[in-house]
């Protein structure tokens, strides 16, 4: 079975770093490209950027740039999600999700459990 | 950047078919993907390529698109379907997916 299965819920204050994970399973992770999608609180869903596990090539949404830093390991078959400086802003369950893609169509699936991170002084 | 529209709401009493309509802003809209959202939960993939089921899907679920539009139809609807839905579209000058804001369906 093809699993995305991400760290627990953080806690942190302004100004914090913080480093989130989404381990793969049950597929070749250097096969699919995974992506982070941001929630915040009683929003949608908002796409923050892409990795390719096999060489690390990233891409980040336009709002995204700057903020936040993609990383993959594949010794180890896990994507991060990375702040170095964390805002009142960054309140939000994040999503990691395997993208997939044949030769006429792209989907996301599977989604990891999601990652809720607090951020509060 | 492309940008997806999808209604805030929808509703319907079981039984009935309801459809979520998708609106995009660019021709250069690829194919269609739904996420159905439960309460508290992740999202999980509904339909891809505008009418594809995955596997464990029920057929009371189906999709389309015509142009730069696409709809999401559930008949027989049952209390279980209440839920967040999402249309996606990957843009290739993003090099990333962009999503509808979401329709919150509720069975009456």
């Amino acid at each position: 079975e093809v699993q995305l299965v991400q760290s627990g819920a953080e806690v942190k204050k302004p100004g914090e770093s913080l480093k989130i994970s989404c381990k793969a399973s049950g597929y070749s992770f250097t096969n699919n490209w995974i992506g982070w999608v941001r929630q915040m609180p009683g929003k949608g869903l908002e796409w923050m950027g892409i990795i390719n596990p096999a060489d690390s090539t990233t891409r980040y949404g336009p709002s995204f740039q700057g903020h936040v830093s993609i990383s993959a390991d594949k010794s180890v078959n896990t994507a991060y999600l990375q702040w170095s400086s964390l805002k009142a802003s960054d309140n939000a369950i994040y999503y990691c999700a395997r993208h997939v893609r044949n030769i006429s169509s792209r989907w996301i699936d599977p989604w990891g459990q999601g990652t809720l991170v607090t951020v509060s002084s | 950047q492309s940008v997806l529209t999808q209604p805030p709401s929808a509703s319907g009493t079981p039984g009935q078919r309801v459809t979520v309509s998708c609106s995009g802003s660019s021709s250069t809209i690829d194919a269609v993907t739904w996420y159905q959202q439960l309460p508290g939960t992740a999202p999980n993939l509904l339909m891809y390529s505008n009418n594809q089921r995955p596997s464990g899907v029920p057929d009371r679920f189906s999709g389309s698109k015509s142009g730069t539009s696409a709809s999401l139809a559930i008949s027989g609807l049952q209390s279980e379907d209440e839920a967040d839905y999402y249309c996606a579209a990957w843009d290739d000058s993003l090099y990333g997916w962009v999503f509808g804001g979401g329709t919150k369906l509720t069975v009456l």
